[in-house]
């Protein structure tokens, strides 16, 4: 069975678009993250929710906005796509807090998105 | 706030040679230290990570790693590598207290040669 998924796995669309990306774990988790890989492969954190509660904000454009209607789920919707957008997001997962096992994050397996 | 620096972007080595890759970070609070691998085309994998105790710590595949607070690296090392192991790895760091966000390294990217 898979940890976390996510749907798609390739996502092509032109400028403009709106597009979601969704995200699901059965590890029971409480707190799940989407992550940004840009072309160069350097990962950024982009939000974090725990309890469905938003947590982190990385300073993203108002244009992505995530929503988790339970723990088990995080989608990540963007309006208005623009060309920079193009990158692979990876979903994640872990217990929160967890001092013992030191918030252990397990991936998803990504979606490229690609904007033309 | 917390960033990673890995030292080489890419690392070439031949199949069963050892590998060391580089990994130092920067912190005003104390951290977790993880690294991460990421083959081609798909998610990451946790290797290995350093909560406390041992400084040594070993993981998956054969790698074990070295936290050495003095000067604040965690270098990831393997004695003999395998054509398998080419992928990108990355160094990541986690700060023990408050809200949970892994800060990632560049990555290295390790090719082996036959």
């Amino acid at each position: 069975d898979t940890a976390v998924s996510q749907t798609p796995k390739y996502l092509v669309t032109q400028m403009g678009n709106d597009k979601s990306i969704k995200c699901e774990q059965n590890l029971g988790h409480d707190t799940m993250y989407w992550y940004k890989q840009d072309s160069k492969k350097f990962l950024k954190i982009m939000f974090s929710y725990n309890n469905k509660e938003l947590i982190i904000n990385e300073t993203v454009p108002n244009r992505f906005s995530p929503k988790s209607p339970d723990k088990a789920h995080l989608n990540l919707h963007i309006n208005s796509l623009e060309l920079g957008d193009s990158a692979v997001y990876f979903c994640a997962s872990s217990h929160f807090p967890d001092r013992i096992k030191g918030d252990e994050q397990f991936f998803g397996p990504g979606t490229r998105l690609t904007v033309l | 706030a917390q960033s990673v620096t890995q030292l080489d972007s890419q690392v070439p080595v031949f199949e069963e040679a050892p590998v060391e890759l580089r990994c130092n970070y920067s912190s005003s609070v104390s951290v977790y230290l993880f690294w991460y691998v990421q083959y081609p085309n798909q998610g990451l994998q946790l290797l290995l990570k350093y909560l406390s105790g041992s400084t040594l710590v070993k993981g998956i595949n054969g790698f074990e790693a070295e936290f050495n607070k003095s000067q604040t690296s965690f270098h990831l090392r393997k004695p003999s590598v395998h054509i398998s192991d080419t992928a990108e790895y990355f160094c990541a760091v986690n700060r023990r207290q408050g809200a949970q966000k892994l800060v990632f390294g560049q990555g290295t990217r390790l090719t082996i040669n036959p």
